[in-house]
């Protein structure tokens, strides 16, 4: 069964430090591996996106790191910051006669001044 | 660039009662997507609209209708709202069927009573 799996479920920092956000999947055939960022109230951006040859991807203070052997893959959030304080997911995409999106449930991170 | 809007962003019907959500994109995208977020599951697809004349049934389609009106509206219309039908509901688009990524609104926040 395709499934696309998040932890930690929730996670609290202090500002300025650094966290690492899993997510596992058994998604096949693979596309690809987007992470998005969810602020309160809105609607997921896009952070990154890995494909199979791809290890790693940076965008700012995000870093996403991608092993297609073991099926894992990590969002690295470095000196975090107030406005870091959302909800990340994880989505794998993969192909079934069409292209196919597997939502992860989510790590709701909460950043402490 | 507005990118996706959806109104309303709140509603509270009651058992039994109709609606439609409105989904508008002008980022002269192909294809348009209706999707539920609940608490602790990944957001799961409700419907969709490959390109403009098409629609087609994603995970959870039971107790919904769509309409892609043209290429830049796609609504969402419940019937007969029912208590489970209360959730998030997000609409996205991307330029195709690719493996592409969303862009999505800001929701519409929508409780059944």
């Amino acid at each position: 069964k395709n499934q696309v799996e998040q932890s930690p479920q929730s996670l609290i920092i202090l500002e300025g430090k650094n966290c690492t956000l899993q997510c596992n999947y058994t998604v096949s055939p693979f596309s690809n591996l987007r992470w998005y960022k969810q602020d309160t109230g809105r609607g997921p951006v896009s952070l990154t996106i890995m494909t199979f040859s791809e290890n790693t991807k940076s965008n700012g203070r995000y870093t996403a790191t991608l092993d297609a052997d073991t099926k894992q893959s990590s969002l690295h959030i470095t000196a975090s910051q107030l406005s870091d304080s959302a909800s990340y997911i994880c989505v794998v995409t993969f192909t079934s006669g069409t292209y196919k999106y597997i939502f992860g449930t989510g790590t709701r991170l909460k950043v402490l001044a | 660039n507005a990118g996706v809007t959806q109104t309303p962003k709140f509603q509270v019907l009651k058992t039994g009662q109709s609606m439609t959500l409105q989904c508008a994109q002008d980022m002269n995208h192909n294809s348009m997507y209706w999707y539920r977020q609940d608490p602790g599951m990944g957001l799961r697809l409700i419907y969709y609209s490959a390109s403009e004349g098409t629609t087609d049934k994603g995970e959870v389609p039971n107790g919904y209708n769509v309409s892609r009106l043209n290429k830049r509206e796609f609504s969402l219309r419940l019937e007969s709202a029912a208590p489970s039908q209360t959730s998030v509901y997000f609409c996205a688009s991307k330029p195709g069927q690719g493996a592409g990524g969303y862009t999505f609104g800001s929701g519409t926040r929508l409780t059944v009573v």
